[in-house]
C-alpha cells in the first residue's frame, strides 16, 4: 500500500513550457485534489474530484487543467507554465466516510518556473 | 463561501509547557474540522479531527482540539509541549454531508523552545 504518489519530485521550467505532474492512490478513494503551498498563503485548492470523471474547480484554478479517467490518478496538467505558478503542489486524497474520514497527502512537487 | 482563520503566524512556547493553536471557522451547515502538521520538507500529516459527537477529541502526539459550536472554533491543545512538536499546523474545514471540498488555513509555526 504506497499511499498517494507523486511524480515529479523536482521540475524546473522555463515560460510558456506545459508538463504534467502525477498522482495516483490505491486506497480506492473518492475524493482527489491538487493544492500549491506558497510561503504566508497557506494550502490553496486548484482543483478536486469527486470520482471519475467529475472534477471542479477550487480558489485558483486559473492555468491549470486537471481529468480523473480512473479512481486511481488524477494528473494536474500546466498547460503554458509562469514564473506565479512556482511553488510546491501537494495531491491528497480521502475516502468521504464521515467520522472515518482523513485525507492522505502525497510527498509533494516543488515546481520552478523560470 | 466557507473559511479557516489562523490568527497567529507563530506560537513560542517553553518545552514542557501547554501549547494552544487557533483556529476559526465560517461554514454552512454542520462542520468537519480537521488539524494536520507538516514537518519542514514533508507532506501533511493528520492530527485529529471533529465529526461529530464530544466537543472534545483527541489525536496523534498527545495533541487534542476542542469544538466550540458557539465560537465556531477548533483550538489544538497539547499539556506540555515538546521540543519536537515544532512543525507547521494547519486548520482546515468542510461542510458535513456529500461531497464538499476542503479548505484549509495559512498555517500556524509552532516553535518549542528547550
Amino acid at each position: 500500500n504506497a499511499g498517494v504518489t507523486q511524480t515529479p519530485k523536482f521540475q524546473v521550467l522555463k515560460t510558456g513550457q506545459s508538463m504534467t505532474l502525477q498522482c495516483a492512490q490505491d486506497m480506492n478513494h473518492e475524493y482527489m485534489s491538487w493544492y500549491r503551498q506558497d510561503p504566508g498563503m497557506g494550502l490553496r485548492l486548484i482543483h478536486y474530484s469527486v470520482g471519475a470523471g467529475i472534477t471542479d474547480q477550487g480558489e485558483v484554478p486559473n492555468g491549470y487543467n486537471v481529468s480523473r479517467s480512473t479512481t486511481e490518478d488524477f494528473p494536474l496538467r500546466l498547460l503554458s507554465a509562469a514564473p506565479s505558478q512556482t511553488s510546491v503542489y501537494f495531491c491528497a486524497s480521502s475516502n468521504l466516510a464521515g467520522e472515518e474520514e482523513t485525507q492522505y497527502f502525497g510527498p509533494g512537487t516543488r515546481l520552478l518556473v523560470l | 463561501a466557507q473559511s479557516v482563520a489562523q490568527p497567529e503566524d507563530q506560537v513560542n512556547v517553553a518545552e514542557g509547557n501547554p501549547l494552544t493553536v487557533k483556529c476559526t471557522y465560517s461554514v454552512s451547515g454542520n462542520p468537519y474540522l480537521f488539524w494536520y502538521v507538516q514537518y519542514p520538507n514533508r507532506g501533511l500529516q493528520f492530527l485529529l479531527k471533529y465529526i461529530t459527537g464530544d466537543n472534545l477529541v483527541k489525536g496523534s502526539y498527545g495533541f487534542e482540539a476542542e469544538f466550540n459550536k458557539s465560537q465556531t472554533s477548533f483550538h489544538l491543545k497539547k499539556p506540555s509541549a515538546l521540543v519536537s512538536d515544532s512543525a507547521l499546523y494547519f486548520c482546515a474545514v468542510r461542510g458535513a454531508g456529500g461531497y464538499q471540498k476542503v479548505t484549509f488555513g495559512i498555517g500556524t509555526k509552532l516553535q518549542v523552545i528547550p
